[in-house]
């Protein structure tokens, strides 16, 4: 598969606990973004990632979301001391330098806080 | 990047065409239209962009009128697998980033 892959596709966790997803970007993409989308909404901008720099953050990520991409390779977000308030699908997508607003997006990690 | 404007939903009979209207009366030289859509518990999908041209590729047609001011995107046979939100985003060329509206939820009936 050649797509964007996302890990896990689903994560359980208890208020209070950190957690953290990965995403597996298509291969030569040099662009990489995270989104959040809760139930009826749509998906909201977290950050982006260009190569290895992170290059802007939504002030919708408080100090508790932290992501990287250390190589320009994968990336991960990580939230830290998870509330109920996150609970959320979290998407990732990234695109090439030919087109900015095509975006390839994985499947997702649905992120459920008890 | 401009606001874009869209009926929450729709109905189409499967088979027909579905015409998606936006409106995006704010939209700058250098902003392109861009539609995604996003099936159910999937990831949201590319269909289409253009700037100021009509676009056609093997999913969709994309129309802009002439003072880029509203655009349609035309299924020409809708079926059912094409029931999901769909979503309307003006976005600079360069430097820009795709924000999401509540898109318009398309349900296409037997």
């Amino acid at each position: 598969d050649t797509g964007v892959s996302q890990d896990p596709r689903h994560k359980i966790t208890k208020r209070g606990q950190n957690v953290t997803f990965r995403c597996d970007p298509i291969s030569e993409h040099n662009r990489l973004y995270w989104y959040r989308q809760t139930l009826g909404q749509g998906p909201e901008f977290l950050t982006y990632f260009q190569n290895e720099a992170q290059l802007e953050k939504s002030r919708l990520l408080s100090d508790r979301f932290s992501a990287e991409r250390p190589k320009g390779s994968f990336s991960t977000l990580e939230i830290q001391r998870t509330e109920q308030g996150d609970s959320a699908m979290y998407l990732c997508a990234s695109g090439s330098g030919r087109s900015t607003g095509e975006l390839f997006f994985g499947e997702g990690s649905r992120l459920t806080v008890l | 990047d401009a606001k874009t404007t869209q009926p929450p939903s729709m109905d189409c009979a499967e088979g027909r065409a579905a015409n998606l209207p936006c409106n995006h009366s704010t939209i700058s030289g250098n902003e392109y239209v861009y539609w995604y859509r996003q099936i159910h518990s999937q990831g949201p999908q590319y269909i289409i962009h253009g700037l100021k041209n009509n676009e056609t590729n093997e999913m969709a047609s994309l129309i802009i009128t002439e003072d880029r001011k509203s655009s349609t995107l035309i299924l020409p046979h809708a079926t059912l697998r094409d029931t999901a939100v769909y979503y309307c985003i003006a976005v600079r060329d360069q430097g820009g980033k795709l924000i999401f509206g509540q898109g318009t939820e398309l349900s296409v009936k037997p």
